[in-house]
């Protein structure tokens, strides 16, 4: 079935540091993927919606300078935070579908990002 | 998107069916119910989804009543491996559609 990888699955760094994670579609394009945090014992909210070749759509109280998203592929998006701060420390997921087709969404196993 | 209502709560014996409800008595004509997981520290696992038939595969059944309002996600002979956060989601079926994750069922099966 259509997996989705996410890597790093854990980032431990100093404050003030800017942190990439991947989101890659390994067997299927996908036009758009989606960013969600998930901070503890909270349900995932989405961040942002990243949308290949074109720029993301983010939601309200999402800042689009603090996470860059970039999806320069069909099987690739990037979010990148910048300028990382304790309070940006959370999980972070990524899910995507396959392009026209009837298949549900799939999530990376999620990155759990640390920031001393 | 509708919005879904579920327990906060259940617990099962393991090897015994777990049966989880979802209220969505705002649900339109043209929304799917989608049914995925969450095991602690790991994305969301894909489970089941339906329209308006009763769907099965090797995870689980989802039955949907005729009204559509509700549907019930049921995992036949429950698992340690099974214990997990479940979130019953509804929405449009499109590529371009995020899910909209509500609070879920913490589901616990107990030896």
């Amino acid at each position: 079935g259509a997996v989705v990888s996410q890597h790093p699955s854990r980032v431990i760094c100093k404050s003030g540091t800017s942190v990439k994670i991947e989101c890659r579609s390994l067997d299927f394009q996908a036009t758009t993927m989606f960013w969600y945090r998930q901070f503890p014992k909270k349900s995932l909210m989405l961040m942002a919606t990243s949308n290949e070749g074109s720029k993301a759509t983010y939601e309200q109280g999402v800042e689009k300078d603090k996470f860059l998203i970039n999806h320069a592929s069909l099987t690739l998006s990037t979010l990148t935070v910048t300028s990382a701060h304790p309070e940006d420390s959370s999980f972070y997921i990524c899910s995507a579908r396959q392009v026209d087709s009837n298949q549900p969404q799939h999530f990376g196993d999620g990155t759990r990002l640390s920031i001393l | 998107d509708a919005k879904t209502t579920q327990p906060t709560s259940m617990d099962c014996a393991e090897g015994r069916a777990a049966n989880l409800p979802c209220n969505h008595s705002t649900i339109s004509g043209n929304e799917y119910v989608y049914w995925y997981r969450q095991i602690h520290s790991q994305g969301p696992q894909y489970i089941i989804h339906g329209l308006k038939n009763n769907e099965t595969n090797e995870m689980a059944s989802l039955i949907i009543t005729e009204d559509r309002k509700s549907s019930t996600l049921i995992l036949p002979h429950a698992t340690l491996r099974d214990t997990a956060v479940y979130y019953c989601i509804v929405r449009v079926d499109s590529a371009g559609n995020m899910l909209t994750f509500g609070g879920g069922t913490r589901l616990m099966v107990k030896p």
